[in-house]
């Protein structure tokens, strides 16, 4: 069974740092991007970026581009979601999601993880 | 990328159909025919329902149906049942491989 399984529910301090992760199994990991998405409690899903595990090759959305990074480790098919300094306003749900896409061909989600909620206050 | 616009809502009673408009531009929904749609559940991960604009996965009911026409694709409920009750969102490519969402619509049924 193709499945993306999340860690789980974190609570920490404006300013601390954070990696959430994303474990793939029934799939070749290597060979399909993932991609995050964020959940702001009660709001929609906003696109934050993706990576194509095999040689580490990232996009980010431009609202996301330079406040997170997303990263994998190979060898234990897992990717990352990190902050290195967290605001309040990072407090949300975040899905990562199997992305299927071959330019010119297809670019859709279609095996999601359970999502990891991330409450930051004080 | 501007998230794409969908109605914050519709509704229709069991057995009857409701289409959801998702909006875009010409660098994204009407650019390329990369549209998806998502169900999502309260307190649930979303769900893929359609893809390249009309394709269906499978394990998906046939009652779900999309369609896209310029900037505008949508998305049919046909014969809506209880729990078809949910939060939709299209999404859509937006060139440079990054993807946008739609701003969700609550489906009630009445």
């Amino acid at each position: 069974e193709v499945q993306l399984v999340q860690s789980g529910a974190e609570v920490k301090k404006p300013g601390e740092s954070l990696r959430i992760s994303c474990t793939a199994s029934g799939y070749s990991f290597n060979t399909y991007w993932i991609g995050w998405v964020r959940q702001m409690p009660g709001k929609g899903l906003e696109w934050m970026g993706i990576i194509y595990p095999d040689h580490s090759d990232t996009t980010y959305s431009p609202s996301f581009q330079g406040q997170v990074t997303i990263s994998v480790d190979k060898s234990i098919s897992t990717a990352y979601l990190q902050w290195s300094s967290l605001r309040a306003s990072d407090t949300a749900m975040y899905y990562c999601a199997r992305l299927r896409y071959a330019s010119g061909s297809t670019y859709y989600m279609d095996v999601w993880g359970k999502g990891t909620t991330v409450t930051v206050s004080s | 990328q501007s998230a794409l616009t969908q109605p914050p809502s519709a509704s229709g009673s069991p057995g009857q159909s409701v289409t959801i408009s998702c909006t875009g531009t010409n660098s994204d929904v009407g650019g390329y025919n990369y549209v998806s749609w998502y169900q999502q559940h309260p307190g649930k991960a979303p769900k893929l329902m359609i893809y390249e604009v009309s394709k269906r996965p499978s394990g998906v009911p046939d009652r779900f149906s999309g369609s896209k026409s310029g900037n505008t694709a949508s998305l049919t409920v046909s014969g809506l049942q209880a729990e078809d009750e949910a939060d939709y969102y299209c999404s859509s490519y937006a060139g440079s491989m990054i993807g946008v969402f739609g701003t969700g619509t609550k489906v009630t049924v009445l």
